[in-house]
């Protein structure tokens, strides 16, 4: 059974940093591109972030550019996202996703949230 | 970046209703749109990608339709686990836009 478990969130204030963590298991991770997605309290899906399958191909929302990087172990099964500059308005509900076939995320995790207040 | 719209952003629908949502890109994407179902505290569940192809274990009461820059999801016959906020999303180029959403409330 595919399993995305995502872990790291929680309250940090602004300007601070945040690592979250999604463990994958039940498929061969490294043959998966992976995305995360983000929900801010009672709003829309947005997409931030793409890596390939081995983390040389990276892409980044205009949002979050600069600030958070995302990556990835295959060895641990695992992707990462390392939040920086922290502010309010990133203040949301963190998913990773399996991303497949270049045209679906087939699977999601549960989400971690994140919340940026002093 | 391409940019999605949604219609409508909320309807009221009874269960057997037929429903159709529809999704405009600002630029032609081909087939590379997805359908998701969001249930309040949940993650997001895929229903549809390439625009009309079920995802395995979807009710086939779901079907999506469309290229290029129009999209339309159809519940054929709206069941009660239906009620929940739909979301496209386009796959074509980065960012890998979604959205706004379409509530499917109960009548």
């Amino acid at each position: 059974e595919v399993q995305l478990v995502e872990s790291g969130g929680g309250l940090v204030q602004p300007g601070g940093s945040l690592r979250l963590s999604c463990a994958a298991s039940g498929f061969t991770f490294s043959s998966y591109e992976m995305n995360w997605v983000r929900q801010a309290p009672g709003k829309g899906l947005e997409w931030i972030s793409y890596i390939s399958r081995s983390g040389n191909t990276i892409y980044y929302g205009d949002s979050v550019k600069g600030r958070f990087t995302i990556s990835r172990d295959n060895a641990k099964n695992s992707l990462y996202l390392q939040m920086n500059s922290l502010r309010a308005e990133d203040t949301a509900v963190y998913y990773c996703a399996r991303f497949n076939y270049g045209d679906r995320n087939d699977y999601w995790g549960q989400g971690t949230l994140v919340t940026v207040s002093s | 970046d391409i940019q999605l719209t949604q219609s409508p952003s909320f309807l009221s629908a009874s269960v057997g209703d037929r429903v159709t949502i529809t999704c405009r890109a600002s630029q032609g994407i081909s087939s590379y749109l997805a359908w998701y179902q969001q249930k309040p505290g949940k993650a997001p569940k895929l229903l549809i990608y390439a625009a009309s192809t079920l995802q395995s274990g979807v009710p086939s009461r779901f079907s999506g339709s469309g290229s290029g820059t129009e999209f339309t999801l159809t519940i054929s016959s709206l069941q009660p686990e239906d009620f929940a906020t739909y979301y496209c999303q386009q796959l074509n180029s980065y960012p890998f836009t979604f959205g706004p959403g379409t509530k499917v409330d109960i009548k």
